[in-house]
């Protein structure tokens, strides 16, 4: 049980696009979900809090604005990096809090490039 | 400030050897404890988390881990390694309402042939 999906694995997108990625709980209801960014060799960087039909918290130094993340329903929360620039180039992982076991499963993880 | 302290970027061990990747924490309260093993280009794996009761934790793969409140330490132990547990060891603690993580800054394990 607890399976955190996240989609897509990779992508690349040419500069000032927009990028979506998904992050579903595939057999619980995760009030809390969390997105993080890794750079090469690093630990991860908690970018935000997305809870489920509230505005998202966002760490200091997140641009908001450039990270929009949305949490629609307990089993989903996106992350759209607009504009994307290869500064933006990372690695972007997803997590799902599970209160009945205060548990956190994360999901496999995106590599964006921006070219 | 909270925080959780992984001090070895590496630990390098003999296949058949025990291991040990350290990790100390700095959180308030009695924090939930964490580890999770990432392979590249993967997300995180769940290995084992502390919560309350016996302080000796067993996990996933013959990984298990140790919960010292005087010492603040939570330290990954196995007693046998293989070349496959070669990755990367994140240590995390929960410290409060907000339910963050807070991760430590990753142990390199290379376990020998």
């Amino acid at each position: 049980g607890a399976v955190v999906s996240q989609h897509p694995s990779w992508v690349i997108c040419k500069s000032g696009t927009s990028v979506k990625i998904e992050c579903r709980s595939l057999d619980f209801q995760a009030t809390t979900m969390f997105w993080y960014r890794q750079f090469p060799k690093q630990s991860l960087m908690l970018m935000a809090t997305s809870n489920e039909g509230s505005k998202a918290t966002y760490e200091q130094g997140v641009e908001k604005d450039k990270f929009l993340i949305n949490h629609a329903s307990l089993t989903l929360s996106t992350l759209t990096v607009t504009s994307a620039h290869p500064e933006d180039s990372s690695f972007y992982i997803c997590s799902a809090y599970r209160t009945e076991n205060y548990g956190y499963t994360f999901g496999s993880g995106t590599r964006l490039t921006v070219v | 400030a909270q925080s959780v302290a992984q001090p070895e970027d590496q630990v390098n061990v003999a296949e058949g050897n025990p291991l040990t990747v350290k990790c100390t924490y700095s959180v308030s309260g009695n924090p939930y404890l964490f580890w999770y093993v990432q392979y590249p280009n993967r997300g995180l794996q769940f290995l084992l988390k502390y919560i309350t009761g016996d302080n000796l934790v067993k996990g996933s793969y013959g990984f298990e881990a140790e919960f010292n409140k005087s010492q603040t330490s939570f330290h990954l132990k196995k007693p046998s390694a293989l070349v496959s547990d070669s990755a990367l060891y994140f240590c995390a603690a929960d410290g409060g309402a907000t339910n963050k993580l807070i991760f430590g800054t990753g142990t390199l394990l290379a376990v020998q042939p």
